[in-house]
């Protein structure tokens, strides 16, 4: 069974960092582009940040770069977001989930979800 | 970037009824033969799933009431005969261009 499981959200000042975690099973994660979505407290869902599958080509939303660093250890099988400067408007659940071999495509499957709330 | 707009937003459907969802993009999301739109669907509290993908293909265990269809820019969900377990958020979705996009969501519930 393909599966997705995030960690390392939590409660962080602004200004503040945090580094999401997720841990992919079930599948050959090395072959697959892989991806963080983001959804703030009752609105919908907006594409973060991608990667490929040996992890040299990453991609950031205008929203994020510079701020955000997507990474991937494909001996741990885990997929990883580095979230720094973080304003309060990034408070949100950020997902992982899976892409294709290819850049386009959509996404399935993804993760529970891990909140960041970004508060003083 | 492609900008998609979905309607309604919100969809009240009488149970056994059908229910029909539009996605609209600004860009055609045709790429050498293949269209990457993609529905997922979303119930309170839990996590997004994927219904269909390239526009009219089933995800696995999605069941046959659901179907999409459209090309270019204008897409179409249709669930045949809604059940109580379809209530929750639609979003259509494209991978096509950069930066993927989501629509902005219709909500379904149960009249």
């Amino acid at each position: 069974e393909v599966q997705l499981v995030e960690s390392g959200g939590g409660l962080v000042q602004p200004g503040g960092s945090l580094r999401l975690s997720c841990a992919a099973s079930g599948f050959s994660f090395s072959n697959y582009w892989m991806h963080w979505v983001r959804q703030a407290p009752g609105t919908g869902l907006v594409w973060v940040s991608r990667i490929n599958g040996d992890g040299s080509t990453t991609t950031h939303a205008d929203s994020v770069k510079g701020r955000f660093t997507i990474s991937r250890d494909n001996a741990k099988n885990t997929l990883y977001l580095q979230v720094n400067s973080l304003r309060t408007e990034d408070t949100a659940v950020y997902y992982c989930t899976r892409g294709s071999t290819t850049v386009w495509g959509g996404f399935d499957p993804w993760g529970q979800g891990t909140l960041v709330t970004v508060s003083s | 970037d492609a900008v998609m707009t979905q309607s309604p937003l919100s969809l009240p459907v009488t149970l056994g009824q059908p229910a029909s969802i539009s996605c609209r993009s600004t860009q055609s999301l045709e790429h050498s033969g293949n269209t990457y739109l993609n529905w997922y669907h979303q119930r309170p509290g839990q996590s997004p799933r994927r219904l269909i993908y390239k526009v009219s293909n089933r995800d696995s265990g999605v069941p046959d009431r659901f179907s999409g269809s459209g090309s270019g820019t204008d897409f179409t969900l249709k669930i045949s005969r809604v059940e109580a377990e379809d209530v929750g958020v639609y979003y259509c979705m494209q991978g096509t261009h950069y930066p993927y996009t989501f629509g902005q969501g219709t909500k379904l519930e149960i009249k």
